[in-house]
C-alpha cells in the first residue's frame, strides 16, 4: 500500500539552528513528494515538492531531495527563525489521491 | 474566490444530530477532496470528486457520510446520526485536475466539528 512515515516532534531549536525532519515513503508506482506547513491559525499550504526521483524541491529556504534508493524526502533548513514554527506534513500523491504522514511539530525560540 | 472557502469554521452539535459541511474550492479546479484530521495526526482521506462525480469515496467511514457536489463546484459532507468520535476537523482541498500526479492541494481552513 501507499502510507508516509515521518518523524514525531515536537521539535524544539534555537533561532539559526539546523533542521532536519525525516520522512520516508511506501508507494507503488511513481509517486510525487511533497512538504505542506500548517502556521498557527491557518490552513495547510504547500512548502515545496518533487515530482521525480534525484529531484530537490526548494522553497523558503527550506530543502528536500526525493531519494528513490532510500525512499525518503527529509525536509532541511539551515537556519531556522521564530517564523518556522508550524506543523510539517510530509505526503505523497499517487495519481489520484494524497497520503499524509501525521505532522512534526517545530517550535523555534529566539 | 481566491482560495478554498469552508463553512462554518465551527460547529458545535449534539450526539445523533445532523450536520451538513460546505466547501468552495478555487474557481477553475475540477477536482474536489475531503479529509478529515484529528488531534495530532495527518489528514485522513475521506473523498475525492472529479467534475460532479465521487471518484473515490473509499474513505469514508461508514454510510453515515456522504458527499455531493452536484454542479462541480460547491461541494457538502453531510453527516448523519452524529457521533462523539466524529469530532475533529474536516478540511476541503481542490486542485486543478486530479489526472496527474504532479498537482497541488490547496487547502481550506477547516470546518471544526465538536459532537457532544
Amino acid at each position: 500500500g501507499n502510507s508516509v512515515t515521518q518523524m514525531e516532534g515536537p521539535v524544539t531549536l534555537s533561532e539559526e539552528a539546523f533542521l532536519t525532519i525525516n520522512c520516508t515513503y511506501t508507494a507503488t508506482g511513481y509517486p510525487s513528494l511533497f512538504w505542506y506547513v500548517q502556521y498557527p491559525g491557518e490552513g495547510l499550504q504547500l512548502l515545496l515538492k518533487a515530482t521525480k526521483a534525484d529531484d530537490k524541491g526548494s522553497n523558503k529556504g527550506f530543502e528536500a531531495t526525493y531519494r528513490k534508493e532510500t525512499t525518503s524526502f527529509h525536509l532541511e533548513k539551515g537556519s531556522v527563525q521564530v517564523s518556522d514554527s508550524a506543523v510539517y506534513f510530509c505526503a505523497l500523491n499517487t495519481g489520484n489521491q494524497f497520503y499524509f504522514g501525521t505532522g512534526t511539530s517545530l517550535t523555534v525560540i529566539p | 474566490g481566491a482560495g478554498v472557502s469552508q463553512t462554518p469554521s465551527n460547529k458545535v452539535t449534539e450526539k445523533g444530530k445532523y450536520v451538513e459541511l460546505r466547501c468552495d474550492p478555487i474557481s477553475g479546479h475540477t477536482a474536489l477532496y475531503w479529509y478529515r484530521q484529528s488531534l495530532g495526526q495527518g489528514p485522513e482521506f475521506l473523498i475525492y470528486f472529479q467534475g460532479t462525480g465521487a471518484a473515490d469515496d473509499s474513505g469514508l467511514p461508514n454510510d453515515r457520510f456522504f458527499a455531493v457536489r452536484p454542479e462541480g463546484s460547491v461541494s457538502t459532507l453531510k453527516i448523519q446520526r452524529t457521533e462523539r468520535g466524529d469530532s475533529a476537523v474536516y478540511l476541503c482541498a481542490s486542485s486543478l485536475t486530479a489526472v496527474s500526479n504532479t498537482g497541488e492541494l490547496f487547502f481550506g481552513e477547516g470546518s471544526r466539528l465538536t459532537v457532544l
